[in-house]
């Protein structure tokens, strides 16, 4: 079965800093991950996702994240936070075989951004 | 393009009142998700459909809980009667399982209050 573990419930981090939210996952398969953010009040939004091929991989609003199978990791990482920025961020892997419509989610980080 | 599609965006009820959540889909995706989002046990997947049958049940909590899918744009999810212990935020999101990753495209969302 699928995990994700997401290190670091509550990060803060300066505006201009860098900004890293950590993500390991557990997959008996080739894994499809994927990076969500949730604004207060508001649903999910995908950021990024892996599939295959380059494995890094470029979302929206300046966001990237690195899959390392050899880590079983799949790190967020923006070069400079905006006040902006300050949401919850949840990391999910896809099921595999018949469960493959199944995301199984962290419990998510919690980014603080200070002026 | 419009996203996926939820009311009403707040419910405040009584205990033991019949609650009904709406959803529209993105136009399209083929697959319906039910989730619910609390503090204590973060997002929880209630139920899947896929062309508008039920696939994955298992995580409806009770009897009290029920979910129809009459077509390919609306779904509704039913709490008869309601309790308190059913505050949360209810999300809706849909895929398109034909896309590679299947990623899901989230609701704004449902917050119930149940007093």
């Amino acid at each position: 079965a699928q995990s994700v573990t997401q290190l670091g419930s509550h990060v803060s981090v300066s505006e201009g800093a860098l900004v890293l939210l950590r993500c390991n996952y557990s997959s008996s398969v080739p894994p499809y991950l994927f990076w969500y953010v949730q604004y207060p009040n508001q649903g999910l939004q995908l950021l990024l996702k892996y599939t295959t091929g380059a494995t890094l991989v470029k979302g929206i609003n300046g966001f990237e994240a690195e899959f390392k199978k050899s880590e079983t990791s799949f790190h967020l990482t923006k070069p400079s936070a905006h006040m902006s920025d300050a949401a919850e961020y949840f990391c999910a892997v896809r099921g595999s075989g018949g469960s493959n419509y199944k995301l199984t989610f962290g419990k998510g980080t919690l980014l603080t951004v200070n002026p | 393009d419009a996203g996926v599609i939820q009311s009403p965006r707040h419910e405040v009820t009584e205990m033991g009142q019949e609650v009904t959540l709406r959803c529209k889909p993105i136009s399209g995706h083929n697959s319906l998700f039910w989730y619910r989002q609390t503090m204590m046990r973060g997002l929880e997947l209630l139920i899947y459909f896929n062309n508008n049958v039920p696939i994955d049940d298992s995580g409806m909590p009770e009897d009290r809980f029920s979910a129809k899918m009459p077509n390919a744009s609306f779904s509704t999810l039913k709490i008869q009667p309601s309790e308190p212990r059913d505050s949360a935020v209810y999300f809706c999101a849909s895929s398109d399982p034909g896309a590679q990753a299947y990623e899901q495209y989230f609701g704004p969302g449902t917050r119930l209050t149940v007093t």
